[in-house]
């Protein structure tokens, strides 16, 4: 079946800091892939999303690659905010199918 | 409306007690899904309507986990007897075909 792992948080940066969470999947065909984010409070919003492999999705300074050859989707950022604090949850849809296959998530906490 | 609505936002129900959650989709959004977040882990598919049509109920946990979308769009996801394991954030989508989700906030269930 379709799997999605993710490196376990809390993630804690300085402000400005480089971020990458890691994101590897395991598929039966070729899905797409997205990154959610999760604000306290809040529900869950599409960040970026990439539906083949070399695509490369990006928002709001956030980018991720689709690697098909190392199935992973990892997300990074430049120089992260305090506002980036949140919980992200990488997740694919497999063709054929509209539900997504979560990750159980990654808090990032940044501090100032 | 301009969002995905769920109501209540917070239940609390008692071992044993059936509940019923809301989900009003936005306005022409033909597809609609239910999750289930429990805590510290990422949405599990439960279900997806197409229209009034249930296309998928592979992601239902048992039989007392009941959907109806009747008219095509607010859908109420309903469970019979509750039990502990129940206790998540149940989370509604809904997208046009072919386009990404757009999530409510969910449904905080507690089952005491």
């Amino acid at each position: 079946g379709n799997s999605v792992t993710q490196m376990e948080g809390p993630v804690t940066l300085s402000e400005e800091a480089f971020l990458t969470i890691n994101c590897t999947y395991t598929a039966t065909g070729y899905p797409s892939l997205f990154w959610y984010v999760q604000y306290p409070g809040e529900g869950l919003q599409l960040l970026l999303k990439a539906t083949k492999a070399d695509d490369k999705g990006s928002n709001k300074g956030f980018e991720a690659t689709y690697r098909k050859e190392t199935t992973s989707f990892h997300l990074e950022k430049g120089s992260v905010q305090v506002s980036d604090s949140a919980v992200y949850f990488c997740a694919l849809r497999d063709m054929g199918r509209r539900a997504l296959t979560f990750g159980s998530g990654t808090r990032l906490q940044v501090q100032p | 409306g301009a969002g995905v609505s769920q109501s209540p936002r917070y239940k609390v129900a008692k071992r044993g007690q059936d509940v019923a959650l809301r989900c009003d989709p936005i306005s022409g959004h033909v597809s609609l899904f239910w999750y289930q977040q429990a805590l510290g882990q990422g949405p599990e598919f439960l279900t997806y309507f197409q229209n009034e049509a249930q296309l998928d109920k592979s992601g239902l946990p048992s039989d007392r986990f009941f959907a109806e979308r009747p008219e095509g769009s607010v859908s109420t996801l309903k469970i019979q007897r509750t039990q502990q394991e129940d206790s998540a954030v149940y989370l509604c989508a809904s997208s046009l075909e072919q386009a990404g989700y757009t999530f409510g906030s969910g449904t905080r269930l507690t089952v005491v």
